[in-house]
């Protein structure tokens, strides 16, 4: 079975700062790693993905993940806040049940940009 | 393109009663996915169509919910005698064919709101 933690479910910033958002994995195969942003009232929107090849993936809006698999992680960042930047956070492994390729989410995390 | 979109986007239900939620896919998109997420649950993978193949169940709480897939294309969830447990926003996603290939991207609708009193 593959799982994803995110750790920390609230994670606050000033305007300009690093964000860190983290996650980490658990596969016995190779995974195909997700970063989804969901604003309020949204669907989930896809900021970037790792299937293979370059292990830094640059996604939208400026976010970036590198994908570790010493460390099993495949951490979300992006160098300079904005307020905009404010929503919440979702990590995912791509599973397979039989046929099937469903995305097994990590619990979220929630950003706060303040000024 | 359009997106997915889903159908109420709020539903506000008595206990017992049934509802159903609609989700018309992308364009295209063989692949179908329903998703609920709750407080303090997540967001749980609840079934999956793919072309004429048999659905894949497995995510599916209980034998009160149920969903079809209509000529391959829109989607509905039933849920039958609701119970408070069941309010969460249910998350419809596509993508164009999972099988036998390297990258899979689900696009996702806004979801449907359900709230059970």
């Amino acid at each position: 079975a593959q799982s994803v933690t995110q750790l920390g479910s609230h994670v606050s910033v000033s305007e300009g700062a690093l964000v860190l958002l983290r996650c980490n994995y658990s596969s016995s195969v190779p995974p195909y790693l997700f970063w989804y942003v969901q604003y309020p009232n949204q669907g989930l929107q896809l900021l970037l993905k790792y299937t293979t090849g370059a292990t830094l993936v640059k996604g939208i809006n400026g976010f970036e993940a590198e994908f570790k698999k010493s460390e099993t992680s495949f951490h979300l960042t992006k160098p300079s806040a904005h307020m905009s930047d404010a929503a919440e956070y979702f990590c995912a492994v791509r599973s397979y049940t039989g046929t099937a390729s469903k995305l097994t989410f990590g619990t979220g995390t929630r950003l706060q940009v303040t000024l | 393109g359009a997106g997915v979109s889903q159908s109420p986007s709020n539903k506000v239900t008595e206990k017992g009663k049934d509802v159903e939620l609609r989700c018309d896919p992308i364009s295209g998109h063989t692949a179908l996915y329903w998703y609920r997420q709750s407080l303090g649950q997540g967001l749980e993978f609840l079934i999956y169509f793919q072309g004429n193949s048999a659905p894949d169940k497995s995510g599916l709480p209980s034998d009160r919910f149920s969903a079809e897939r209509t000529g391959g294309s829109v989607s509905t969830l039933t849920i039958q005698r609701t119970q408070q447990e069941d309010s969460a926003v249910y998350l419809c996603a596509s993508s164009r064919d999972p099988r036998g290939r390297r990258e899979e991207t689900q696009y996702f609708g806004p979801g449907t709101r359900l709230l059970v009193l």
